[in-house]
């Protein structure tokens, strides 16, 4: 079974700019998770999608938003950049019906804003 | 406030030597996984702990959760080189809760 894929693995923006990241979750996942890893903060939650509709959502801006298709791909976007959203961008899918919310996660999506 | 202190933050060690790794928090998760990351990649589901003072080994490593399901650790046994990474651990306060993550200890095994 082919794991967790993100495109692209590495994007170069300048402020101001928006950019949209995209994520296949396993065959037969249907919740979609967006983490956000940087050296200070670690790895932070920005928002959950099951079945298209978003279950839970992290401490972030309005300007990162998500979306996830009827095949639950999801796609990521973030307006208006600034340099503190440099950070690799980790996309997480989950087995349906899991307990213990375990997550199976992509190579990440390593976003540089200049 | 990060609820999930991990300790230590950073280790270097001589392969074969042996380490813990904790992972402290004041509130109650209702179960616990450790994750491995190496660098360019995701992290890695290694273990899930969700039974209060429960132990788990997988091969080398040992996980226990706290009674109180409040904290946990990773041991390792005679490290090897490829032990290298980052290690995070992560819960849900509750079933179905979104994951938090820790603040993670990055280990280095050198031969």
């Amino acid at each position: 079974k082919a794991g967790v894929t993100q495109t692209p693995r590495y994007l170069i923006k300048t402020r101001g700019q928006q950019v949209t990241l995209s994520c296949s979750p396993i065959s037969g996942h249907r919740s979609v998770s967006w983490y956000q890893q940087t050296p200070g903060q670690g790895l932070q939650f920005l928002f959950e999608y099951f079945s298209e509709t978003q279950r839970n959502k992290g401490n972030f801006p309005g300007r990162f938003s998500g979306r996830q298709f009827s095949n639950s791909r999801s796609e990521m976007n973030v307006s208006t950049l600034e340099l503190g959203d440099s950070a690799l961008y980790l996309c997480a899918s989950r087995r349906t019906g899991s307990p213990y919310n375990e997550q199976f996660f992509g190579p990440g999506t390593r976003l540089t804003v200049l | 406030t990060q609820l999930l202190e991990q300790s230590p933050q950073f280790l270097s060690i001589q392969e074969g030597e042996n380490l813990t790794v904790y992972c402290n928090s004041s509130s109650v998760f209702s179960s616990l996984q450790w994750y491995r990351q190496e660098p360019g990649e995701g992290p890695v589901l290694l273990v899930t702990v969700v039974t209060g003072g429960e132990v788990k080994k997988l091969k080398r490593l040992t996980f226990q959760f706290g009674d109180a399901r409040k904290d946990s650790s990773l041991h390792i046994t005679a490290a090897q080189p490829g032990d290298t990474g980052l290690y995070l651990c992560a819960g849900p306060k509750s079933s179905g809760d979104k994951l938090t993550f820790g603040t993670g200890t990055r280990l280095a095994v050198r031969p």
